[in-house]
């Protein structure tokens, strides 16, 4: 059974700095892997798709990054903002009833 | 393209009601499926849909049912409302090809 984990559930730092936000899932068979975005009492915004084939995706100030064979992703945030904050998820796709796996997510909030 | 609509936003049930979520997309995704998501339990799949007339169940599809008779629609009923059920219920639709997940902004239902 495919798992999503998420480490630490929160993380504060402050205005400008460079973060890394961790997931790591038990079975590398999956189609892809995303990062979300959830704003308090929103919806989910998808922020970056990666392939399995793939190693890395950027958009603007997020790299995300794909170690299939080790279950690992990496989401890069660069010269954080206080807008940043919000709760990231990472959810694998294996494909099986077309269902994400979704790891419980990193609440950051970023200090001015 | 409005992309994947959620009705209502907001829903108070009182136990033993039923009601139906409304889901639909403009995106001819053929993929659609439907996640509640509780606090500490992350996002769980209730039900999903790989076309119209074929629907089948997640990891807790207990209490709900769901019908495809569209390519655009997806309805989400619950038959007898319990507090168990006061969750946040999201839709999703996915694009074949790259498999990427597109979220509603979904239904936040309480029931008492």
């Amino acid at each position: 059974k495919q798992e999503v984990t998420q480490i630490p559930a929160a993380l504060s730092v402050p205005e400008g700095e460079n973060l890394v936000l961790n997931c790591s899932f038990t079975d590398s068979a999956i189609y892809n892997l995303q990062w979300f975005r959830q704003d308090p009492g929103k919806g989910l915004t998808s922020l970056l798709l990666i392939q399995s084939s793939q190693r890395e995706q950027t958009s603007g100030r997020l790299n995300a990054s794909l170690d299939k064979s080790s279950g690992r992703s990496t989401l890069y945030i660069a010269a954080s903002q206080p807008g940043d904050s919000a709760t990231y998820l990472c959810a694998v796709f294996t494909g099986a009833n077309s269902k994400l796996t979704f790891g419980k997510g990193i609440t950051l909030s970023v200090r001015p | 393209n409005a992309g994947v609509t959620q009705t209502p936003k907001f829903q108070v049930l009182k136990t033993g009601q039923s009601m139906t979520l409304q889901c639909a997309q403009d995106m001819n995704h053929e993929y659609m499926s439907w996640y509640r998501q509780d606090p500490g339990m992350g996002l769980r799949l209730i039900h999903y849909s790989v076309g119209a007339g074929i629907t089948d169940q997640g990891e807790v599809p207990n209490g709900y049912n769901v019908s495809r008779s569209t390519t655009e629609d997806f309805p989400l009923r619950l038959l007898s409302a319990a507090p168990s059920q006061t969750s946040v219920y999201f839709c999703a639709s996915l694009r074949l090809g790259s498999y990427e997940q597109y979220f509603g902004p979904g239904t936040r239902l309480t029931v008492t």
